[in-house]
């Protein structure tokens, strides 16, 4: 049972280059969310979808953009890449929409470098 | 404001060892509060969540506490093992908030040393 799985595991960049961070689940989840965690600090939500067809801007969307592509698998973009944007990005699902007793399942993350 | 802090910021015990983590917070209002584990190079791993009316829950060598009227929670994790070692992250979620909006705390690296 995979969970969710997030690729690539590591890539670099250089500054103004594009990529695309893959995500999907494989749980029936209808909800998916982007975070990034950097050093000392807390997770920070980038954007999230409560479901299939649905996308919502988090703490800190600028830069990116995201595509909900079905209910397994959600995308997140980053169109002119900034060294700003260096960090660990996190895919994580949740069975429903809303928080009540329900763990968010998180993919081991992309680690990604802006040069 | 809404915040999730947590001491201390790390700690470093000896294997067989027990330890208790602490989170304060001032999100408001409250709906449930969570515990993860996250391993070096890993994505978090829920341990526990806890509602307003929840006091204590444990799973298996975890138990966390909470105190909704002070606004704490506490982890205690028993006869720790090396595999404990990691950040152990705290996260409450605010009551009638919009889907995606839980606030982190920036964790508690513990090193369980042997």
């Amino acid at each position: 049972n995979a969970g969710v799985t997030q690729t690539p595991k590591f890539q670099v960049l250089k500054t103004g280059q594009s990529m695309t961070l893959q995500c999907a689940q494989d749980m029936n989840h209808n909800s998916m969310y982007w975070y990034r965690q950097d050093p000392g600090m807390g997770l920070r939500l980038i954007y999230y979808s409560a479901s299939e067809g649905t996308t919502d801007k988090g703490e800190v969307p600028n830069g990116y953009n995201v595509s909900r592509l079905n209910k397994r698998e959600f995308s997140l973009r980053l169109e002119s890449a900034a060294p700003s944007q260096t960090s660990v990005y996190f895919c994580a699902s949740s069975a429903l929409p809303g928080f009540d007793n329900q763990p968010q399942h998180f993919g081991d993350g992309t680690r990604l470098s802006i040069l | 404001k809404n915040q999730v802090e947590q001491s201390p910021q790390s700690l470093i015990i000896l294997e067989g060892k027990n330890c208790t983590l602490q989170c304060n917070y001032t999100v408001s209002p409250f709906s449930n509060l969570r515990w993860y584990k996250q391993d070096t190079g890993r994505g978090p791993v829920s341990l526990t969540i806890m509602t307003f009316s929840e006091n204590t829950k444990s799973n298996g060598r975890y138990t966390a506490t909470l105190d909704a009227d002070t606004k704490q929670s506490s982890l205690h994790i028993t006869a720790s093992q090396l595999s404990d070692s990691a950040s152990y992250i705290c996260v409450v979620s605010a009551k009638g908030s919009t889907l995606g909006r839980l606030y982190f705390g920036r964790g508690t690296q513990l090193t369980v040393w042997p």
